[in-house]
């Protein structure tokens, strides 16, 4: 089983639509829960993260942990096709070196 | 804002040859890693560096070396490229425990 388990899509929606990208995890030391966006033919950049449990809020975006069901998600309001990507979830623990494990990515296709 | 530059965005090598991927971060970062990335299997670490001239074997080192004698720069080396090499070769960089910030990477195909 891998450390951590994400759905690789395609996500097909419509403009407009909410968008729901989840990753599952088995470590219970995780601490630390980022998501990635990567365009075809580049390299990941950093959407979000988030420490601990909880929610984060950047305009559109939202992340939310549940360290309690080892379950991560990140929701898109108002998708664009400029959303239209790979979007990867990485986390680390909270102590050692900073060794990310990553989700093998979701890739969202946004339809205008 | 952090730029990290990847020498080459597309390589063809033969079986055999010795192949050096490049990649620069303008940051002072203390942290480097390569990773490789296939469909279906993710971001695999290669091998990370947290000083100049340390390096640390990752999940995936067999095959490969690196080097960093300048802070600002690691090289990935393939002493003797195979075609299960054939892969996207990102490099990343962070600060102390910050964040990992990558290259744009390189597409490797090995005939």
């Amino acid at each position: 089983q891998k450390e951590v388990e994400q759905d690789p899509g395609p996500l097909s929606v419509p403009e407009g639509a909410i968008v729901s990208l989840n990753c599952t995890y088995s470590n219970s030391a995780f601490q630390y829960f980022m998501w990635y966006r990567q365009y075809s033919r580049k390299g990941p950049e950093l959407l979000m993260y988030t420490y601990s449990s909880g929610n984060k809020e950047d305009g559109r975006f939202t992340a939310q942990v549940d360290k309690s069901s080892k379950y991560i998600s990140l929701f898109i309001r108002d998708s664009q096709p400029s959303d239209s990507a790979t979007y990867l979830c990485a986390m680390r623990e909270n102590t050692g070196f900073q060794k990310l494990v990553f989700g093998t990515g979701t890739r969202l296709l946004v339809s205008p | 804002d952090v730029k990290v530059t990847q020498s080459s965005r597309y390589l063809v090598k033969r079986t055999g040859e010795k192949v050096f991927l490049e990649c620069v971060q303008d940051m002072d970062h203390e942290n480097m890693f390569w990773y490789r990335q296939d469909p279906g299997l993710g971001l695999r670490l290669i091998y990370f560096s947290y000083d100049v001239k340390m390096k640390e074997k990752g999940d995936i080192p067999e095959g490969y070396s690196v080097s960093r004698e300048k802070k600002e720069r690691f090289s990935l080396i393939l002493e003797s490229a195979s075609t299960n090499q054939t892969s996207m070769y990102l490099c990343a960089s962070s600060f102390m425990d910050r964040f990992q910030y990558f290259g744009a990477g390189t597409r490797l195909s090995v005939l």
